[in-house]
């Protein structure tokens, strides 16, 4: 989920099993939603996107579902790798309409991954 | 290709001074952006640029400009560093604007900076 104050939330899991990390999206007009991973001491990287007329999408591993209704996004990583560690952040992208259309970056979940 | 590429890595100023953090991207991207990302906040947008010669404010380009001379590089400029600029600043690149569809933005390594 969302950090609030200076400490992001964490997520752990055991190697092997599946991860679950949430974002709670700030505006009902964004109609395009990413996932970046970012590794210590690196760049955001591009995992997964969406738009909203979607509420599934598949990768390589990686799921995002869309809940319009609730504001919610969510990213499912199957059998978590150790190399999957990392933070992740969910962006919105308001659209042509407003926000000069650019990313809204959301605070970021530290996901663990104990071997 | 080599991406988006950031120079310095890391920098320290003192209250006052001025410096001009580069960034440069091969990838003939029309779209360019700098973020800087501080602790529990999250990557926040500072200036973009949708064009050579075109730029545009973001949500906190207080303090900080920006010029697009070339398609290719796009450096950010602070005038009188304050110890409020302590951050760690992100160039961006993408074919659109924000990355819609397929263009995702791609980001480079970052230029940590501390303002004593």
């Amino acid at each position: 989920g969302e950090s609030v104050g200076l400490h992001l939330p964490t997520l752990s899991v055991q190697e092997g099993d599946n991860s679950i990390i949430n974002c709670a999206y700030s505006n009902s007009a964004s109609d395009y939603f990413i996932w970046y991973k970012q590794e210590s001491g690196k760049g955001p990287q591009f995992i997964i996107d969406i738009r909203s007329n979607m509420d599934k999408r598949q990768g390589q591993r990686v799921t995002v579902l869309l809940n319009k209704t609730v504001k919610h996004l969510s990213l499912q990583i199957a059998a978590t790798q150790p190399g999957d560690s990392a933070v992740y952040f969910c962006a919105e992208n308001i659209g042509p309409g407003g926000s000069q259309g650019n990313l809204i970056f959301g605070k970021g979940t530290k996901l663990s991954v104990k071997p | 290709n080599a991406g988006v590429t950031q120079t310095p890595k890391f920098q320290v100023l003192k209250t006052g001074q001025s410096m001009t953090l580069q960034c440069a991207q091969d990838m003939n991207h029309e779209y360019m952006s700098w973020y800087r990302q501080d602790p529990g906040m999250g990557l926040r947008l500072i200036h973009y640029s949708v064009g050579a010669g075109i730029t545009d404010q973001g949500e906190v380009p207080n303090g900080y400009n920006v010029s697009r001379s070339t398609t290719e590089d796009f450096p950010l400029r602070l005038l009188s560093a304050a110890p409020s600029q302590t951050s760690v600043y992100f160039c961006a690149s993408s074919y659109s604007i924000g990355g819609r569809g397929t263009d995702t933005q791609y980001f480079g390594p970052g230029t940590r900076l501390t303002v004593l």
